[in-house]
């Protein structure tokens, strides 16, 4: 079935580097979700890429969508101690609403 | 306040002491889900549901039932729960249409342990 692998799986920084998570799936994706977990908590949508090649940002964000729509980064700038969470990308499995979570980054941000 | 709730928030139960997990939604959201997360396995989808009485099933269904017989309630029930199920849960939901995902709103969560 449709994979979706994320690396790194970890990730620490100090406060002010930047980071960046990168999501890979086995199949074409017709879009893709990011989320954020802080911990203890629940996802939170953060973003929806549906073009090729599209790029999005939020503040110091930075969300991409391949060309081959098949993989897709989320880039934070200077990242900051309110940056600390799990990151996760979701794509559907074909045309439905079946999806398909990345195994996450989860970020530290040392102080 | 628009919202997903999700209760208990924390189970502790035996093996197989049947459960049900309730959600439910103030957003008249058509799409409805559930998930259990493992550290290391990421979010792991179980069922979800298009609309009342439109159900299918996920990546891990097994062991696990779901009914929608209201738009807004999509409760999860565990028949016989053994360990192999002790984890946490979130239910989702999010608006359906024009062929595209939408943003899905979380529960908080709850926490399920199978002795």
């Amino acid at each position: 079935g449709q994979q979706v692998m994320q690396i790194p799986q970890y990730q620490h920084v100090q406060e002010g580097e930047d980071f960046t998570t990168y999501c890979n799936s086995s199949t074409t994706l017709s879009n893709i979700q990011w989320y954020k977990q802080r911990p203890g908590g629940h996802p939170v949508f953060l973003i929806q890429l549906v073009k090729s090649g599209e790029v999005k940002k939020q503040k110091r964000l930075t969300f991409q969508f391949g060309e081959a729509k098949k993989n897709s980064s989320l880039h934070i700038t200077a990242t900051q101690t309110t940056d600390v969470g799990t990151y996760f990308c979701a794509g559907p499995e074909g045309a439905a609403y079946k999806y398909i979570f990345g195994t996450g980054t989860r970020l530290k941000v040392l102080a | 306040e628009a919202q997903v709730t999700q209760n208990p928030r924390y189970l502790i139960t035996v093996t197989g002491k049947k459960l049900t997990v309730t959600c439910s939604q103030n957003m008249n959201h058509e799409y409805m889900s559930w998930y259990r997360q493992d550290p290391g396995l990421g979010l792991r989808q179980i069922y979800y549901s298009m609309n009342v009485e439109v159900t299918d099933k996920g990546d891990v269904p097994e062991g696990y039932k779901v009914s929608r017989k209201e738009k807004r309630n999509f409760p999860l029930i565990l028949e016989s729960p053994s360990p192999n199920q002790t984890s946490l849960y979130f239910c989702a939901s999010s608006r359906k249409g024009g062929g595209m995902g939408h943003e899905q709103y979380f529960g908080p969560g709850t926490r399920l342990t199978v002795t």
